[in-house]
């Protein structure tokens, strides 16, 4: 049973740390996709890579905000610094260019303080 | 931009019929999904229904697009308490293999009263 699997699942951090989120999208997979959900904004699309090329990033902050793929395995997003306002539900996606549908993971809910 | 739209609450009594609505504007998307999260879990790919159809059945469920109007529609039968869930339309912008983008709705959640 393919899955997108994601780490951690839950972080509680201080404003001002640096935090890393991880995702293994489904193997095969050549697109992969970051989102942010929060209850005001709902799903946000944060960057998106193909064949691990960043295809769009133009939802993240950049200042503060780094999506790579070091490999076809595995994603990061990182966030420096961490800001109380970065609290959210953190989900990846992995999907097969042209076809179209997404695959989410669990999603790691971050909580800054 | 691209907007989905969908109204924020429904409520249905179980072994009723739920009907969850979307509207979208981009008049050039090709495929429209239906997605379906549970507490605490990430979104779960229901259905999906390409530009070119009118509908599409899939056991309990129905999708019906009205692409003149841009409306599309989530049609459950006979829904059970485990149907209780937030749904999420979304469309994929702009057509060919290089659009890869969904734009999702903000979600309707489904309550199913015993």
């Amino acid at each position: 049973d393919a899955r997108v699997t994601q780490t951690p699942r839950h972080k509680v951090t201080e404003m001002g740390q640096e935090v890393t989120m991880r995702c293994q999208p489904i193997l095969g997979h050549n697109t992969v996709f970051w989102y942010r959900q929060t209850m005001m904004q709902g799903l946000e699309l944060l960057a998106y890579f193909r064949n691990r090329a960043p295809l769009d990033d133009s939802g993240m902050p950049k200042d503060r905000f780094s999506a790579e793929m070091p490999d076809a395995t595995l994603a990061t997003l990182k966030i420096q610094p961490s800001e109380p306002r970065d609290s959210a539900v953190y989900f990846c996606a992995s999907g097969i260019a042209g076809v179209g549908e997404q695959y989410f993971g669990p999603g790691t809910r971050l909580t800054v303080t | 931009g691209e907007d989905v739209e969908q109204s924020l609450f429904l409520s249905v009594r179980e072994g009723d019929s739920s009907v969850i609505n979307c509207t979208y504007t981009d008049s050039s998307s090709t495929y429209l999904y239906w997605y379906k999260q549970e507490p605490g879990a990430g979104l779960q790919l229901l259905t999906y229904i390409f530009s070119n159809m009118d509908m599409k059945q899939d056991q309990r469920l129905t999708v019906l697009l009205n692409k003149k109007d841009k409306h599309l529609s989530l049609r459950i039968a006979d829904t059970q308490t485990g149907d209780s869930a937030i749904y999420f339309c979304a469309e994929r912008e702009g057509s060919g293999a290089g659009s890869y983008q969904l734009t999702f709705g903000k979600g309707t959640k489904l309550s199913v009263i015993p």
